[in-house]
C-alpha cells in the first residue's frame, strides 16, 4: 500500500533548535499539504503546492516556518528556533487535482504524522 | 468564516450498540463540500465520505450511514452494531468550493466502543 509516508514519526528537540520533517505524497498525486494537529482539536491547515509550486500558506505558518516541494515530489517542512507552542502533530496530506473537460477533485489522503515535541 | 462544531467530546457505548456523532456547520457559500475522516490510535486521518452541498441524499456503506441536513446545517454520522474497532476521534470537516484545498475541521468526538 503506497500511502502518504512521513518522516520521522516522533520528534522531540530543545528549544531553539531547527527540525526537518519530510513528506512522500501518494506517487500520482499533484497536490500536497501540510496541515498541524494540537491536543484536543482538529487539524488546521498550514500550506500546501500543486507540483513544486507552493500556493497558499496560512497565517498559522510564522517566518520560522519554511516548507519546499523542489521536484514536484516529496516535501519538507523545516521549523526554525523551536518554540515550545510549536509542540503540534504535523501532518501531511496528498491528493490528484485536475482540470480538464471533466474537473476533478480527489479527497485529501493523510500520513500517520509527525509529533514534535519542544522541551 | 467557516465553523465546525461537534459538541460531543467523547462517547463510550458497549460493542452492537448503534451510536450518532452530530456536526453542525457555518458556511457563506452556496457550494461547498463536507466531510467525515477517522483517526484511529496510529494517527493517520482516514478519509470516510465526501459529500456536495446540492446532494442532501442521505448514505449508508455498510453499518456507517450519513444525514446530511442543509435546513439544519447538520451532517451526522451514525454507526450501527458499532465494533470495539470502531473506537476511533472522528472529525467533521467543512470546505468551500473555491478553496477546496483548504479544510476547516471540528474539535473531534472520541469514540471508545467497549466489550
Amino acid at each position: 500500500d503506497t500511502g502518504v509516508s512521513q518522516d520521522p514519526r516522533h520528534k522531540i528537540t530543545k528549544r531553539g533548535q531547527n527540525v526537518t520533517f519530510r513528506c512522500d505524497p501518494i506517487s500520482e498525486h499533484n497536490r500536497l499539504y501540510w496541515y498541524r494537529q494540537t491536543l484536543g482539536q482538529g487539524p488546521e491547515f498550514l500550506t500546501y503546492f500543486q507540483n513544486e509550486a507552493q500556493l497558499e500558506k496560512s497565517r498559522l505558518l510564522s517566518d520560522r516556518f519554511s516548507a519546499e516541494r523542489p521536484k514536484g515530489s516529496f516535501s519538507t517542512l523545516e521549523i526554525q528556533r523551536t518554540e515550545q507552542g510549536d509542540s503540534a502533530m504535523y501532518l501531511c496530506a496528498s491528493r490528484i487535482s485536475y482540470l480538464s473537460r471533466r474537473a476533478y477533485n480527489s479527497p485529501l489522503h493523510f500520513g500517520n504524522g509527525t509529533r514534535l515535541t519542544v522541551t | 468564516a467557516q465553523k465546525v462544531t461537534q459538541a460531543q467530546t467523547e462517547i463510550s457505548v458497549v460493542e452492537k450498540e448503534d451510536v450518532t456523532l452530530d456536526c453542525v456547520y457555518e458556511t457563506r457559500d452556496t457550494t461547498y463540500y463536507l466531510f467525515w475522516y477517522k483517526q484511529p490510535p496510529s494517527g493517520e486521518l482516514v478519509f470516510l465520505i465526501r459529500r456536495n452541498s446540492f446532494d442532501e441524499q442521505n448514505e449508508i456503506s455498510g453499518r456507517y450511514s450519513w444525514n446530511f441536513q442543509k435546513s439544519t446545517s447538520s451532517f451526522n454520522f451514525t454507526i450501527t452494531a458499532s465494533q470495539v474497532v470502531d473506537s476511533a476521534v472522528y472529525f467533521c470537516a467543512l470546505s468551500e468550493a473555491k478553496r477546496y484545498s483548504t479544510l476547516t475541521f471540528g474539535k473531534g468526538t472520541m469514540l471508545l466502543v467497549s466489550p
